[in-house]
C-alpha cells in the first residue's frame, strides 16, 4: 500500500476562497483522521470518521469548515470561505482500530491563505 | 485541549549521547503513543505502550509508563544525526472515544 495519500501538498489561496483538501486512506482501515497543525496550537484533531460516518467533529473551529467522507477510499476537508488565519498543516491520518493501533499520517497539505 | 504535555521543549545533545523526553498527561489512558515527525512530513508511529505495560523497547528506544504519576518517557540511545525531528505523544484516553490526543511535541536535535 502507498500509504496514506493527500493531495494538494501546497495550497496557497486568496482569502474568501473555497479551499478544498483530500486525503485517501490506507486500504482496510475503518477510522480516518483530519489535524491541523500550527506553532501555536500544535496538532488538533478536527474530526474523525469510523466507517465513514463522522463520530465527533467537536474540533472542527467554525461552520466555515466542513469535512466528508462519501466513501471508504476518500475524505475530503473544505474551507469556505477561507481566512488567513486557516493558514496551518493539515493532516489526515487512518488507522485499523482507532486509538487502540497506530495512526498513519499522510504527508500533509501546507495551506496558505492570502 | 491538549491532553499529553511534552518535557522539554526542545532538546540538543551530540551525536552518541542519550535524549529523554518526558509526557506528562491528564486523564485515564488506554495507551499512550510516540511519533517522530521530521521537518515538512508526517508524523511517524514509533511505539505503543498499554495502560498494563511499564515498559517497552524498540531498537534504541525505550519507553516507560508511570500511570500513577500519569507520565511517560522516550529514551533514544546513541543518538545520530538523523535522529534530528520533533518527537510528539499522543494518548488514547478512556471513556468511549476513538480519538488520539496530541502533546507539542519535543524538537530534538543531534548535532554530529
Amino acid at each position: 500500500d502507498a500509504g496514506v495519500i493527500q493531495s494538494p501538498r501546497h495550497e496557497v489561496t486568496e482569502m474568501g476562497q473555497e479551499v478544498t483538501l483530500r486525503c485517501k486512506p490506507i486500504s482496510g482501515h475503518d477510522y480516518l483522521f483530519w489535524y491541523r497543525q500550527t506553532m501555536m496550537r500544535g496538532l488538533e484533531l478536527l474530526i474523525y470518521f469510523n466507517n465513514n460516518v463522522p463520530i465527533d467533529d467537536s474540533g472542527m473551529p467554525e461552520d466555515r469548515f466542513s469535512a466528508k467522507m462519501p466513501n471508504a477510499s476518500f475524505s475530503t476537508l473544505k474551507i469556505q470561505p477561507s481566512e488567513p488565519r486557516d493558514s496551518a498543516v493539515y493532516f489526515c491520518a487512518s488507522s485499523s482500530l482507532g486509538g487502540a493501533t497506530e495512526a498513519f499520517f499522510g504527508q500533509g497539505t501546507r495551506l496558505t491563505v492570502v | 485541549s491538549q491532553q499529553g504535555e511534552e518535557d522539554p521543549q526542545a532538546l540538543s545533545i551530540q551525536e552518541g549521547e542519550n535524549a529523554t523526553m518526558n509526557c506528562s498527561y491528564k486523564t485515564s489512558i488506554n495507551n499512550l503513543q510516540w511519533y517522530r515527525q521530521n521537518s515538512g512530513r508526517g508524523l511517524v508511529h514509533l511505539i505503543l505502550i498499554r495502560s498494563n505495560e511499564r515498559e517497552k523497547h524498540s531498537g534504541r528506544l525505550r519507553v516507560t509508563l508511570d500511570t500513577s504519576k500519569k507520565s511517560s518517557s522516550l529514551l533514544i540511545t546513541a543518538s545520530r544525526a538523523a535522529d534530528t525531528a520533533s518527537y510528539f505523544c499522543a494518548t488514547f484516553p478512556q471513556g468511549g472515544s476513538e480519538k488520539l490526543v496530541f502533546g507539542k511535541g519535543t524538537k530534538l536535535t543531534v548535532n554530529p
